[in-house]
């Protein structure tokens, strides 16, 4: 079945240092991909989103590529803030399942 | 524009007993998503809704059951709890199309003591 694969964490990172959380699917067909993000005590809030390869997602200074030939989407900002703490959660989607398959989560911690 | 409502925000149960979660989703999406998010196991779907049918279910016991209205609020049920039910759960709204995200709620923390 559909899956995705996310780095570990947490983690820790400094303000104003780059960050990269690694996420990479396995799916069948052409599936959409998505970041979630989750403060504490929170929902999920949509980060970005691709429909489909070489598509890049950008908001509030996060970028991911979707690339198929590497089926990954990796999530990136350059200049983290303390209030970037948090869960982020890679997902896919195919139009079949109707549902999200999730990663398991990667939690930062941003330090001033 | 109001988002998804999801009530109540906390419950505590006791093991064996049944809980009913409800589900507001935003004005004019007609699908509704649940979600169970736990440390161990981490986001698991549930089931969807739209237009009052159950379009997909996930790897849960019968246990765990749904429906939805004309008006699209929902609701899930889950009887005789366990205390491994404990968990956050999690509603989503959509509106339309393949592309579109999904819009999360608050959730509902439910504990099983």
């Amino acid at each position: 079945g559909d899956s995705v694969t996310q780095m570990e964490g947490p983690v820790t990172l400094s303000e104003e240092a780059f960050l990269t959380i690694n996420c990479t699917y396995t799916a069948t067909g052409y599936p959409s991909l998505f970041w979630y993000v989750q403060y504490p005590g929170e929902g999920l809030q949509l980060l970005l989103k691709a429909t489909k390869a070489d598509d890049k997602g950008s908001n509030k200074g996060f970028e991911a590529t979707y690339r198929k030939e590497t089926t990954s989407f990796h999530l990136e900002k350059g200049s983290v803030q303390v209030s970037d703490s948090a869960v982020y959660f890679c997902a896919l989607h195919k139009a079949a399942g109707n549902k999200l398959t999730f990663g398991g989560g990667t939690r930062v911690l941003v330090k001033p | 524009k109001a988002g998804v409502t999801q009530t109540p925000r906390y419950l505590i149960k006791t093991r064996g007993q049944q809980v009913t979660l409800s589900c507001s989703p935003i004005s004019g999406h007609r699908s509704v998503s649940w979600y169970q998010q736990t440390p161990g196991q981490g986001l698991q779907f549930l089931f969807e809704y739209f237009s009052e049918t159950q379009r997909n279910k996930g790897n849960f016991p019968g246990r765990f059951s749904g429906r939805q209205f004309s008006n699209s609020r929902s609701e899930m049920n889950v009887s005789t709890l366990e205390l491994g039910d404990s968990a956050l759960y999690l509603c989503a709204s959509r509106y339309r199309g393949d592309t579109d995200g999904y819009t999360f709620g608050s959730g509902t923390r439910l504990t099983v003591v």
